[in-house]
């Protein structure tokens, strides 16, 4: 059964290093985003990526924040400088259409 | 300002009987809804969702039922068996862009 890997499982950083988040979304899907969840807090959308661009993003989604298709593969989610409160489960997904979004099993930060 | 809301963060069922799981939203253009399940150190699994145009839709043993006029919705899970104990997040979304989420409610079913 097709699936959304996430790699690394666990990332540990420094607060202010930068970090890079990688996801390989099934190969068909078209639409692409990535979530947040705080320990012990709800699931956060952060942004969603289409046709080679980002086409909604909250506002947790800040400058510090970018994505990235580089390959036609994997894509990327790029914390520039990191802060402690950045720390967080990060779910990539995707999805052919809105009405199933295939989650991937998150990467633990732990921004130290 | 939560546009998605789970009032119980948690339930507790019998094995065997009916586990109702309800979700309110304040945003009359959301067009999709869905169900998602999560075990522990895992990510959101999808359930079931509903266009807006429906007022129900099943699936095995899950069924969704939408009230757009209370801006209401709800998943029932029957029989409930140890193996559904999650946390269940109701979710909503207007368009392909995003998808909002609520707090989650975690069920145990109790063997």
């Amino acid at each position: 059964e097709p699936e959304v890997t996430q790699t690394p499982s666990h990332q540990v950083t420094q607060m202010g290093q930068e970090v890079i988040l990688r996801c390989v979304p099934i190969s068909n899907h078209l639409y692409f985003y990535w979530y947040r969840q705080i320990l012990g807090q709800k699931v956060e959308f952060l942004v969603s990526f289409y046709n080679n661009e980002i086409s909604e993003k909250s506002e947790i989604f800040d400058d510090q924040f970018s994505v990235e298709r580089p390959d036609g593969s994997n894509f990327t989610l790029k914390i520039r400088s990191t802060k402690l409160e950045d720390s967080a489960m990060y779910f990539c997904a995707s999805s052919e259409s809105v009405m199933s979004a295939f989650f991937g099993q998150g990467t633990r930060l732990t921004v130290v | 300002d939560q546009q998605v809301k789970q009032n119980s963060p948690s339930l507790s069922v019998q094995e065997g009987r009916i586990s109702i799981l309800n979700c309110d939203y304040t945003n009359s253009m959301f067009d999709y809804f869905l169900w998602y399940k999560k075990y522990p150190a895992e990510g959101p699994t999808f359930l079931i969702s509903i266009s807006s145009i429906k007022d129900k839709n099943e699936d095995g043993r899950f069924t969704v039922f939408l009230n757009k006029s209370a801006k209401h919705l709800s998943l029932h899970i029957v029989p409930s068996q140890p193996g559904d104990s999650a946390v269940y997040f109701c979710a909503a979304s207007e368009g392909y862009d995003k998808v909002i989420f609520g707090p989650g409610t975690s069920l145990s079913v109790i063997p």
